[in-house]
């Protein structure tokens, strides 16, 4: 079946590092790619998507590109801060399912240091 | 912002007791979900709603989880009896016809 699998955290970083969390996917065809984030004691939100090969996804100075050859999604930041710290979680929505059912890696725990 | 709403925030209950959560989705949302998510680990889809029928809810447990969304708005998620395992957040999301999901701040059950 679908799979997501992210790098195990915690990512300790130091303010305005460069961040990547790698995430590697395994589906048939051609998913639909997800980054949630987590804050402490809140539900998780959208941070980007990617719907087909090549796409790249930004928001908030966080990137990733859906790499169809490696089955990938890393998400990057070139200059975290500390208010990133959270939770990120990958996720896939399956080739053609109805309705977004969403599979979700185990999260990575991301704690940035003033 | 409209958001999704969830109760109670906090539960303890013993081991062979009931318990219920309950969830409001953000006005207009035809779908919803309920999701598990152990300490630790991603969230995992127990039960999917389009308006008040079950899509999916292959992986809830039904000797124990039922699930309902009597008038297509609001939703409850019970279990009963709980057990050890069932210590987890729960986490309840929705959405306009299969787009973005929004997620509530969950439910974090403990089980004594």
């Amino acid at each position: 079946g679908d799979s997501v699998t992210q790098m195990e955290g915690p990512v300790t970083l130091s303010e305005e590092a460069f961040l990547t969390i790698n995430c590697t996917y395994t589906a048939t065809g051609y998913p639909s790619l997800f980054w949630y984030v987590q804050y402490p004691g809140e539900g998780l939100q959208l941070l980007l998507k990617a719907t087909k090969a090549d796409d790249k996804g930004s928001n908030k100075g966080f990137e990733a590109t859906y790499r169809k050859e490696t089955t990938s999604f890393h998400l990057e930041k070139g200059s975290v801060q500390v208010s990133d710290s959270a939770v990120y979680f990958c996720a896939l929505n399956p080739w053609g399912a109805a309705g977004n059912k969403l599979t979700f890696g185990g999260g990575t725990r991301v704690l940035v240091k003033p | 912002e409209a958001e999704v709403a969830q109760s109670p925030r906090y539960k303890i209950t013993e081991k062979s007791q009931a318990v219920a959560f309950w969830c409001d989705p953000i006005s207009g949302h035809a779908t919803l979900y309920w999701y598990r998510q152990i300490l630790g680990q991603g969230p995992e889809l127990l039960v999917q709603f389009q308006d008040e029928s079950v899509v999916d809810d292959s992986q809830l447990p039904k000797d124990r989880f039922s699930a309902e969304r009597l008038k297509g708005v609001d939703s409850t998620l019970k279990i009963q009896p709980a057990e050890l395992g069932d210590s987890a957040m729960y986490l309840c999301a929705s959405s306009l016809a299969g787009d973005e999901q929004y997620f509530g701040p969950g439910t974090r059950l403990t089980v004594t």
